[in-house]
């Protein structure tokens, strides 16, 4: 079954750190581009980073220095390190694959929420 | 940033009537870089419409997309029950990368 797994959410303190992992089944992360998004309670879309194929990698300007975006071929995952939390990290973060030769996402996840609170 | 914007925030209507749905780009994009989803309350979002007017797989073709340049547009022609959700358009730019619109909300 062609899917995506998202986990390592939970309630987290502001300044710390967590990665989140995306487990793809059914296709190979590496041949296609891999992206996250996230959903504050309530609220709409954000597009988060992206990783192309060549492993060349965007982040909204929101979140650089903070995001770091990666994958393992090895493991068909893809990852988003968090650093330096913050309360306005606060969403539900879904994994998204990527359509070829055009810019939507064919492929979501059911999301994994983060919840940052002191 | 390529900032969308949706309008109406909110669209009341019936059952069977027809839905015109927009979304305006502030910098022109390509013509296969406007998609739209729609979202389901505790759902991921779904794309419905890739490259401004191709259905993805699965889609009725009671849903149809149009649009270029920085102006786009999603047709609902008759509403079904399940067809009210919220809306999001979302475009790709090379520069700007990518962007989602704020939503529209389809009710009944």
């Amino acid at each position: 079954e062609v899917q995506l797994v998202e986990s390592g959410g939970g309630l987290f303190q502001p300044g710390r750190s967590l990665r989140l992992s995306c487990a793809a089944s059914g296709f190979t992360v590496s041949s296609n581009y891999m992206g996250w998004v996230r959903q504050a309670p309530g609220k709409g879309l954000v597009w988060v980073s992206v990783i192309y194929v060549d492993r060349m990698t965007s982040y909204v300007d929101s979140v650089k220095g903070r995001f770091t975006i990666s994958r393992d071929n090895s493991k068909n995952t893809v990852y988003l390190q968090i650093d330096d939390l913050r309360v306005e990290d606060t969403a539900l973060y879904y994994c998204a694959r990527g359509r070829p030769n055009f810019g939507d996402y064919d492929l979501w996840g059911q999301g994994t929420l983060v919840t940052v609170s002191s | 940033e390529n900032v969308l914007t949706q309008s109406p925030g909110t669209l009341s209507l019936s059952p069977g009537e027809r839905a015109t749905l927009s979304c305006r780009t502030s910098q022109s994009i390509t013509y296969n870089a406007l998609a739209w989803y729609q979202q389901k309350p505790g759902q991921p979002p779904r794309v419905l419409i890739y490259g401004t007017s191709r259905r993805a797989t699965g889609v009725p073709d009671r849903f149809s997309g149009s649009g270029s340049g920085t102006d786009f547009t999603l047709t609902i022609s008759r509403l079904e029950p399940e067809d009210f959700a919220v809306y999001y358009c979302q475009q790709y730019h090379t520069t700007t990368r990518y962007t989602f619109g704020q939503g529209t909300k389809l009710e009944i």
